[in-house]
């Protein structure tokens, strides 16, 4: 089935790990953003890429990295994860315009203690 | 900046009302708007767009017209279901860049 997968399904952290959040389309977008979503604040973007090799920064990028190696996959990484980063997280592929759609993945519900 | 700011939630109607959600937005260009709806548990999914001045996104039974003269897109439907309960996202899209307001909760009763 054509779409976006994340992988953890859900997580509980303890503060100060590293966490890597998956994602991979097979749609072969060439768009890929990750947006945090909380209660009151709506979505926020954190980091996006626009084509594989490049990657920029969003509304919250402090405390997360990226890497887009490849078309297909463009993981999250949080270096020494805080309570603050207590979140859901959606991956999201677009093709390259704006009017384009938005496909948004499943998400992945973080915990950090 | 750009913005989107969307009304305050929850929303709640009896089914067949109904419903308008406000959205206006600020905007240095020419933006592309959208409606999105997210169910419990589950990412965004599209609901409609518009792309430019004076068009009109619609489906499932929900209409929005981009309205420049008022910066302007909200969302109605003639006549709600129960199954449209979900948390609604009105959506401004420039510059390889999204915002997203900050979402409307729809209760709809039988």
């Amino acid at each position: 089935i054509a779409g976006i997968t994340q992988a953890p399904t859900s997580q509980i952290l303890a503060a100060g790990r590293r966490m890597t959040l998956r994602c991979t389309q097979d749609m072969r977008h060439n768009a890929m953003y990750w947006y945090r979503q909380d209660l009151g604040l709506g979505l926020r973007l954190i980091h996006y890429s626009n084509t594989a090799g490049t990657t920029g920064k969003g509304e919250v990028p402090d405390g997360y990295s990226v890497s887009r190696a490849n078309t297909d996959d463009f993981p999250l990484t949080l270096a020494s994860a805080v309570p603050s980063q207590t979140s859901v997280y959606f991956c999201v592929s677009s093709d390259s315009a704006v009017t384009d759609t938005q496909y948004f993945g499943p998400g992945t519900r973080l915990t950090v203690l | 900046g750009d913005s989107v700011t969307q009304m305050e939630g929850p929303v709640t109607l009896s089914e067949e009302a109904f419903l308008t959600i406000n959205c206006t937005y600020t905007a240095t260009g020419y933006p592309s708007l959208f409606w999105y709806v997210q169910y419990p548990g589950e990412g965004l999914q599209l609901l409609l767009k518009a792309t430019k001045a004076d068009d009109k996104g619609s489906n499932k039974g929900f209409e929005a017209t981009y309205r420049k003269e008022t910066t302007s897109f909200h969302l109605e439907k003639g006549s709600v279901q129960v199954s449209d309960s979900a948390v609604y996202f009105c959506a401004l899209g420039l510059a390889n860049k999204f915002y997203f307001g900050s979402g409307t909760k729809l209760n709809v009763k039988p």
